[in-house]
């Protein structure tokens, strides 16, 4: 399974627009890129999941090189509820396949 | 029904106490999967079943031991722990997906999760 790297932390203010950069050398053809989010004391919330180029849903929006190295989170115009730890999960997403967790991004919105 | 519910949120056990951690899912998901979560640090599987069947264990100590009576139940039964087994567990369900289907690729739904405290 593909390591991911992403930063430890980020702060940010209501209403900037925050990009959560994942790091994924080793991603192999079959992996997906996907992104959850979890508050504390809850269970993790799928956010978004692409394989290339980019994906934009009601929430995020996911930018993926042509190499798939990396990727980008993208929230548009955070608010306080927003602070949450950002997981990159990079995985062959076969059905009942496992997930496997990286440390993840705290992400802090200040008003 | 759109979740995945847990019970009880809360549960404190001794080191010879015998407990159960439940799970439930109405959303007809066919993959269910135990996840422990110790304080500040990601979520590490522990099991998936797949259609009532264990197809992952990830090498947890047989003082956990799971059970799917059926497609909506799954069960973490806890025997024997260890204080270091403190930590939060979650619960989650995914449906059959397709890639590139009208569903995220095996999306999993968790639960709120189950606080539990081993003393």
């Amino acid at each position: 399974l593909a390591k991911t790297t992403q930063p430890i932390s980020m702060d940010s203010y209501e209403g900037q627009e925050v990009n959560i950069t994942c790091s994924h050398n080793n991603i192999a053809t079959n992996d997906y890129i996907t992104w959850y989010q979890q508050f504390p004391s809850q269970g993790p919330r799928f956010i978004i999941q692409g394989y290339k180029t980019k994906v934009t849903n009601e929430v995020a929006s996911l930018f993926i090189p042509a190499d798939r190295k990396s990727s980008t989170l993208s929230l548009p115009r955070v608010s306080l509820s927003d602070t949450a730890v950002y997981y990159c999960l990079v995985g062959d997403v076969e059905y009942g396949n496992k997930l496997v967790f990286g440390a993840g991004t705290i992400l802090r919105v200040k008003s | 029904d759109t979740e995945v519910t847990q019970t009880p949120k809360h549960l404190v056990m001794g080191m010879t106490n015998k407990k159960s951690l439940k799970c439930e899912q109405h959303m007809g998901h066919r993959a269910m999967y135990w996840y422990k979560q110790k304080a500040k640090k990601p979520p590490e599987l522990m099991f998936v079943y797949s259609y009532e069947k264990l197809s992952i264990n990830e090498s947890v100590p047989s003082r956990f031991s799971p059970e799917c009576p059926n497609s909506s139940l799954l069960n973490l039964h806890l025997h024997a722990l260890q204080p270091e087994d403190s930590a939060l567990y979650l619960c989650a369900s995914s449906p059959k997906g397709l890639a590139g289907g009208p569903i995220n690729y095996n999306e999993q739904f968790f639960g709120p999760g189950t606080r539990l405290t081993v003393l």
